[in-house]
C-alpha cells in the first residue's frame, strides 16, 4: 500500500510556522518521501523531498522520523501566497497523489 | 528553472472529436507524463514515455493514445472525446536517466489544461 495519511485541512496565520504532518507507516527503505503543492488553477509544483535526512530548501523544511514512518513539512513563515493544497507522496513504484492537505493562512 | 508548457489552459470540445493536448518542456528532460485530474479521485496516471518513441500505460490509458516524435514534445491524443473526459489534464517531466526510476522521481507540472467535452 502506498498511501500516506494527511490532515484534510489546516489553518495559520500570515508570518507563523506551518507544520504539515504526514503518515506513511508501511514506507520501504529505498522510498523517498516527497512533498508537493497546488495553488488554485495551477499544475501541482514540487517542494522538497528527502529519503533518511532532514532536508531543507528556500522553500520548506522538511522533518523526517528516525522510524521513517511520519514526516512533517515546516513551512517557517506563512505568506498568503502559501495557501494551497499539500500533497505528501511515498515514491513507491510512482508518486501517487492522494487528496492532500488544504492549507489555509489567514492575515 | 524548469518550464513545462501546455498547448491550451482552457478547451472545450464535442463529443466524438479528436481531441489533441500538447506538452513542451525546455529542460532535456527524459521522461515526460500525462496525467489527469478529477475531484475526489486525485491525479491519475494516465500515459507516460521515457524516451523519444517510447511510451508506457499508467493506470487508465483506456480512450488515450499519446504520441513522443521528439525529445522535448508529448502529446495526449483522446481519439473521440466523451463527456466523462471532462477533466483536468496535466503534463509533467523529469529527469530521471534510468528507465526503472522513471516515475519515482521529482516530477514538474505544467498549468495543466481544463477540457470541458459537450
Amino acid at each position: 500500500d502506498a498511501k500516506t495519511t494527511q490532515p484534510n485541512s489546516m489553518e495559520s496565520n500570515e508570518e507563523e510556522p506551518v507544520h504539515l504532518p504526514c503518515n506513511h507507516s508501511t514506507i520501504s527503505g529505498t522510498d523517498y518521501i516527497h512533498w508537493y503543492r497546488q495553488l488554485p488553477s495551477q499544475g501541482p509544483e514540487y517542494v522538497i523531498h528527502g529519503l533518511t535526512s532532514n532536508v531543507n530548501n528556500r522553500m520548506a523544511s522538511l522533518a523526517i522520523a528516525e522510524d521513517r514512518k511520519s514526516s512533517t513539512l515546516i513551512l517557517h513563515r506563512a505568506t498568503l501566497r502559501d495557501a494551497a493544497v499539500y500533497y505528501c507522496i511515498r515514491s513507491w513504484g510512482k508518486l501517487q497523489f492522494g487528496a492532500g492537505t488544504q492549507v489555509v493562512v489567514t492575515p | 528553472d524548469v518550464k513545462v508548457t501546455q498547448s491550451s489552459r482552457y478547451l472545450v470540445k464535442r463529443t466524438g472529436e479528436k481531441v489533441f493536448l500538447e506538452c513542451v518542456q525546455d529542460m532535456d528532460h527524459e521522461n515526460m507524463f500525462w496525467y489527469r485530474q478529477d475531484p475526489g479521485l486525485g491525479l491519475r496516471l494516465i500515459y507516460f514515455s521515457y524516451d523519444v518513441k517510447m511510451k508506457e500505460k499508467g493506470d487508465i490509458p483506456e480512450g488515450y493514445s499519446v504520441s513522443r516524435e521528439k525529445k522535448e514534445r508529448f502529446s495526449l491524443i483522446l481519439e473521440s472525446a466523451s463527456t466523462n473526459q471532462t477533466s483536468m489534464y496535466l503534463c509533467a517531466s523529469s529527469s530521471a536517466k534510468v528507465q526503472g526510476r522513471a516515475l519515482r522521481e521529482t516530477q514538474y507540472f505544467g498549468p495543466g489544461t481544463r477540457l470541458l467535452v459537450l
